[in-house]
């Protein structure tokens, strides 16, 4: 069965740093693209960027380029999602979603996602 | 980036009844290997997004033959023939064409 556990709910002040995490189980993690999507309180879903664990391909939003860094460690089928110097404006709920694959080729489009970490950054 | 527009925002169903969303494209999402990378997704209160349908028209598994997914190039609906209240949620189309994969705003749909 294919599981993405992520880690808990963070709290943090404006500044911190923060890496939060997403255990991939029940399948083969360096051959599925895995990606992060934003969901802001109340609002929609916004796709942040993906990693291919394999060769760590990694690709972002323009958006979030140069604000997030994705990465992956292959070791522990883990991926991760981190932040130098959290902003008010990080608060939202984030999931890890994985790439789905064919019997030939393998995607971004996502097939199966975590259960979400809610990330607060206040004063 | 790809723009995703979903019609109407919101739904309000009878059960029992069909019920249909509308995505629109800003670009065709027909690729040169032949396949349209639509997808649909259901976020039901207090979920993580789960995968309704694949490429236009191919159900997930363990999803219900009550949903259905049609269209081409730029145009895409999503039905369902028979609303259940466990169908309630807001639904997102969503393109993986071209990156960035871009979202529709979303479709919540409530049980009259």
């Amino acid at each position: 069965e294919v599981q993405l556990v992520q880690s808990g709910a963070e709290v943090k002040k404006p500044g911190e740093s923060l890496k939060i995490s997403c255990k991939a189980s029940g399948y083969s993690f360096s051959t599925h693209w895995i990606g992060w999507v934003r969901q802001m309180p109340g609002k929609g879903l916004e796709w942040m960027g993906i990693i291919y664990p394999g060769d760590s391909d990694t690709r972002y939003s323009p958006s979030f380029q140069g604000q997030v860094t994705i990465s992956a460690d292959k070791s522990i089928t883990t991926a991760y999602l981190q932040w130098s110097s959290l902003k008010a404006s990080d608060t939202a709920m984030y999931y890890c979603a994985r790439g789905y694959c064919s019997s030939t080729t393998c995607y971004t489009a996502s097939d199966h996602w975590g259960q979400g970490t809610l990330v607060t950054v206040s004063s | 980036e790809i723009v995703m527009t979903q019609t109407p925002l919101s739904l309000s169903v009878t059960p029992g009844q069909p019920a249909s969303i509308s995505c629109k494209s800003s670009q065709s999402l027909l690729h040169s290997d032949g396949k349209t990378y639509l997808y649909w997704y259901l976020q039901k209160p207090g979920q993580s997004p789960q995968l309704l349908i694949y490429e236009v028209s191919n159900r997930s598994s363990a999803v219900s033959d009550r949903f259905s997914g049609s269209g081409s190039g730029t145009d895409f609906t999503l039905k369902i023939s028979r609303v259940e209240a466990d169908d309630v949620g807001v639904y997102y189309c969503m393109q993986s064409i071209q990156l960035p994969q871009t979202f529709g705003q979303g479709t919540k749909v409530e049980i009259q």
